[in-house]
This record gives structure tokens, C-alpha cells and sequence, in this order.
């Protein structure tokens, strides 16, 4: 695909579940990172990959989230027993490399609902 | 206080407006600035990247670094009503691993015809 892609693009979930979402990033692309956007709020780091392991997971709110890319492409991010405050759209971007001036591309976004 | 401020507006302008957004953020070891627009239902997408203080300018665009005042500004000229959308300034340190973007919280802007 020429894009970014998320999948689901919408989810609507009961507290206590799990979920996963998952991003498709751009074909080549080694760097990929998930943000976080409430409503009416920039983006929040959650984690960054570089290839097959995650460089930087600092942003992760609690032991709840976690994240994987076991190829080094498709990334899946699991989130356990959801709350009502996970409630937000989950982005997913992509680059070429993790770079500092490489532009990194986002994907549409996963709006999860927490219920 | 929040490392980044933005105003998030809303802001409307008439068609052919120039239109000025600002951030001004708190910590010093930002040296990569950037600004996304957001359309609805949308992702970011990369707008202006500017590395360290200076201006940077992309048709009817300009970035300025003002990093002595921890001060950055977007530009819009001749804004037309499709630059209506959501303006949001991301800034990094970018030091060893550390890839992380600090958002502001974005500006909302209508273009008005």
C-alpha cells in the first residue's frame, strides 16, 4: 500500500477486555512508532521501534500496554484489561529510518472506545 | 506547565488572510521543531521541519526558530479555505535513542471563503 495503514479503524470495547491494534507501516520503512491522541490533545509518545526491537518505551502509561514488531514490519500494540481512560484514537507512524530529519508518515488512526 | 504551549484557538480568518501560529515550549535541549496539519479523522502530516533557530520557507509557508526565546512560529500566506484544519507543532531532543515528539495541543484554524 502507498500509505500508513491501521487496522481497525474503529473500536469499541467493554472495560476489563483486551484489545490489539495493529499498523501496516510503509514497505522499507525500519522506524515506526505509536502515539496516543486524546480528544482535544496532541499526540503522546507511547513507544518507538527501530527494526525488530523497541528503542524507546518510555511512553507506555503502565505494564497494561505492550508492544510488539516480530519482523521488523507489521507492529501490533495489546492493551490489557482496557479502562475507560484508554478511551482515544491510537496512531501509528512510519520512516524511512530513525533519522533525525527523516520525515515520519502516520497512518489514519485506531479510535478505540472504551465502554 | 506543559513542556509545549499552543493556543488551540479556534482561529478564523477571511480567504487570502495571513495567518501567524506560535508554540512556545520550556525545555532548552529541543533542537528538531516541526509542524503538522491534521484534517479531521486524519493523521498528521509533516508540514515544516526546521532543525535549530532560523526560518525555513515552502511556498506559502515559513517556520521560524526563536530558540533564546524558546519560541517557535508558523506562517501561512494567501491562506486559502483547504488550509482549514487542525495545526499542531511537535518538537524533539533527539539525543541517543530517544525519538520522542512533544506535541502541543494544536490549533484549530477555518479558512472562510
Amino acid at each position: 500500500g502507498a500509505g500508513v495503514s491501521q487496522t481497525p479503524s474503529n473500536k469499541v470495547t467493554e472495560k476489563g477486555k483486551y484489545v490489539e491494534l495493529r499498523c501496516d507501516p510503509i514497505s522499507g520503512h525500519t522506524a515506526l512508532y505509536w502515539y496516543r491522541q486524546s480528544l482535544g490533545q496532541g499526540p503522546e509518545f507511547l513507544i518507538y521501534f527501530q527494526g525488530t526491537g523497541a528503542a524507546d518505551d518510555s511512553g507506555l502509561p503502565n505494564d497494561r500496554f505492550f508492544a510488539v514488531r516480530p519482523e521488523g514490519s507489521v507492529s501490533t500494540l495489546k492493551i490489557q484489561r482496557t479502562e475507560r481512560g484508554d478511551s482515544a484514537v491510537y496512531l501509528c507512524a512510519s520512516s524511512l529510518t530513525a533519522g533525525m530529519n527523516t520525515e515520519a508518515f502516520f497512518g489514519q488512526g485506531t479510535r478505540l472506545t472504551v465502554v | 506547565q506543559k513542556e509545549v504551549e499552543q493556543d488551540p484557538g479556534p482561529l478564523s480568518v477571511p480567504e487570502g488572510a495571513i495567518v501567524s501560529l506560535n508554540c512556545t515550549y520550556s525545555n532548552s535541549a529541543f533542537q528538531y521543531f516541526m509542524w503538522y496539519r491534521q484534517y479531521s479523522r486524519k493523521g498528521p502530516e509533516l508540514l515544516m521541519y526546521t532543525y535549530s533557530s532560523g526560518n525555513k520557507e515552502d511556498g506559502r509557508f515559513t517556520a521560524q526558530v526563536d530558540k533564546s526565546s524558546k519560541y517557535i512560529s508558523l506562517f501561512i500566506r494567501d491562506s486559502q479555505p483547504s488550509d482549514s484544519a487542525t495545526y499542531l507543532c511537535a518538537m524533539g531532543a533527539y539525543a541517543g535513542n530517544n525519538r520522542k515528539l512533544i506535541w502541543g495541543l494544536g490549533t484549530s484554524l477555518a479558512v472562510n471563503p
